[in-house]
């Protein structure tokens, strides 16, 4: 079965310290990939997304994200976080052609300290 | 406002009931999905539907179930409630294709007691 790997479950860091969060996944076939962000008491909020093309793709706020195929990873980056981005952070995977579940990974809290 | 509306936002009941969630998609997009959201489990794909008709399936209990009706809204419906089925159940909606990702609502946040 597909799954979806985030390494971390909690990560503090101080306001302008650099940002990498780890995912990997499972599945071998064509995915599509996606970051999702809940800041506290909101919904789900769509990031950033890699379908093909340039395996680095920027999202809002400043963030952006990798995709190395042969480590089956999107790790997403900040270069420099701010107190606003204290929030939990997803991954998610989409199999390719005529899927259109999402499955998640379960989440990395960003505590960002002022 | 991410154009997705769930109802109710909160609720509260008691273990054997019966609740509705209700969910309507933004403008356009015909598919609705169901995900539970559980500090244990994180976000289970539940169900989806696609323009009145299911279209694939995940972890939902059979006792549980869901509708999208001729306007696209959805219900999804939690019979025998159990404690362990307290959790937040978010919906999310997308255009025709979903590769540009979900757009998902703020969730009910249900609580069995």
């Amino acid at each position: 079965a597909q799954s979806v790997s985030q390494h971390n479950h909690h990560v503090i860091l101080s306001e302008a310290a650099s940002l990498e969060l780890g995912c990997n996944y499972s599945y071998g076939g064509t995915v599509n990939l996606f970051w999702y962000v809940q800041y506290p008491g909101q919904h789900l909020q769509l990031l950033l997304k890699y379908f093909s093309g340039d395996p680095l793709v920027k999202g809002i706020k400043g963030f952006e994200a990798e995709f190395i195929k042969s480590k089956f990873s999107f790790n997403l980056r900040k270069p420099s976080v701010q107190w606003s981005d204290t929030a939990e952070y997803f991954c998610a995977v989409m199999k390719g052609a005529g899927s259109y579940q999402l499955t998640f990974g379960k989440g990395t809290k960003l505590s960002v300290i002022p | 406002d991410s154009g997705v509306t769930q109802t109710p936002k909160h609720l509260i009941t008691a273990t054997g009931q019966r609740v509705t969630l209700r969910c309507s998609p933004r403008s356009g997009d015909l598919s609705v999905y169901w995900y539970q959201q559980s500090l244990d489990q994180g976000l289970q794909f539940l169900i989806q539907y696609y323009n009145g008709e299911e279209r694939a399936k995940g972890n939902i209990l059979e006792r549980f179930s869901a509708q999208q009706f001729p306007d696209l809204h959805s219900e999804l419906n939690l019979s025998s409630l159990e404690l362990g089925d307290s959790a937040l159940y978010f919906c999310a909606s997308s255009p025709t294709t979903a590769n540009y990702g979900y757009t998902f609502g703020s969730g009910t946040r249900l609580t069995v007691v």
